[in-house]
């Protein structure tokens, strides 16, 4: 009954490499965030979508393509892999209600290695 | 740039001991709210504190929130091993319906 899952757990790949995460919930909550989290782990948000829809899209180079097919998922994508790419992302969800912040849950993260 | 910054970075107590952790923030909030890391794990909420709110409990935690000093306290009562964590603080400003900015943390480690 996990309420936030990603796969894969773990990714080691070359760099240049294309790869993709990918996220879903199954709590009905209508935003969906990508977060990136270094090795200091400070966590940045790098994406969120709002029923299918972009909101946010900080400075992420455009290497990095989200795509949300339905409410439930969303998928990171990200092309020519570098080794600064290398980190834990880790996806979340909430329900938003005006402009009130609500409570995020986030997924048990994707540990990428680019070597 | 970070939103909140936390105060200490890092904090080692003895079990049974308080852990007192600090969050400092630049812009007007709407909530704050506070999130426990445990190694390799990911984000789980523990206290959202809104605006309007000055002290808010839950169980061994108390938060407390001064929005003239733009600042949170979370304190852990009585801590245990189990508490040991990273502990981040999270800020969303008032324009902005979807997005949490975290602070970077402070890793607590309880000794049993």
């Amino acid at each position: 009954d996990t309420a936030v899952s990603q796969t894969p757990k773990y990714l080691v790949t070359q760099m240049g490499n294309d790869k993709s995460i990918k996220c879903e919930q199954n709590l009905g909550h209508d935003t969906m965030y990508w977060y990136k989290q270094d090795s200091k782990k400070f966590l940045k948000i790098m994406f969120s979508y709002n029923n299918k829809e972009l909101i946010i899209n900080e400075t992420v180079p455009n290497r990095f393509s989200p795509k949300s097919p339905d409410k439930a998922h969303l998928n990171l994508h990200i092309n020519s892999l570098e080794l600064g790419d290398s980190a834990v992302y880790f996806c979340a969800s909430s329900q938003v209600r005006g402009l009130s912040k609500e409570t995020q849950y986030f997924g048990p993260g994707t540990r990428l290695l680019v070597l | 740039s970070q939103q909140g910054e936390e105060d200490p970075q890092a904090l080692s107590i003895q079990e049974g001991e308080n852990a007192t952790m600090n969050c400092s923030y630049k812009t007007s909030i709407n909530n704050l709210q506070w999130y426990r890391q445990n190694s390799g794990r990911g984000l789980v909420h523990l206290i959202l504190i809104r605006s309007n709110e000055r002290e808010k409990h839950s169980g061994r935690l108390r938060v407390t929130l001064d929005t003239s000093k733009k600042s949170s306290s979370l304190l852990i009562t009585a801590s245990r091993a189990a508490d040991t964590a990273s502990y981040f603080c999270a800020t969303g400003s008032m324009d902005s319906s979807y997005k949490l900015i975290f602070g970077s943390g402070t890793r607590l480690l309880v000794r049993p």
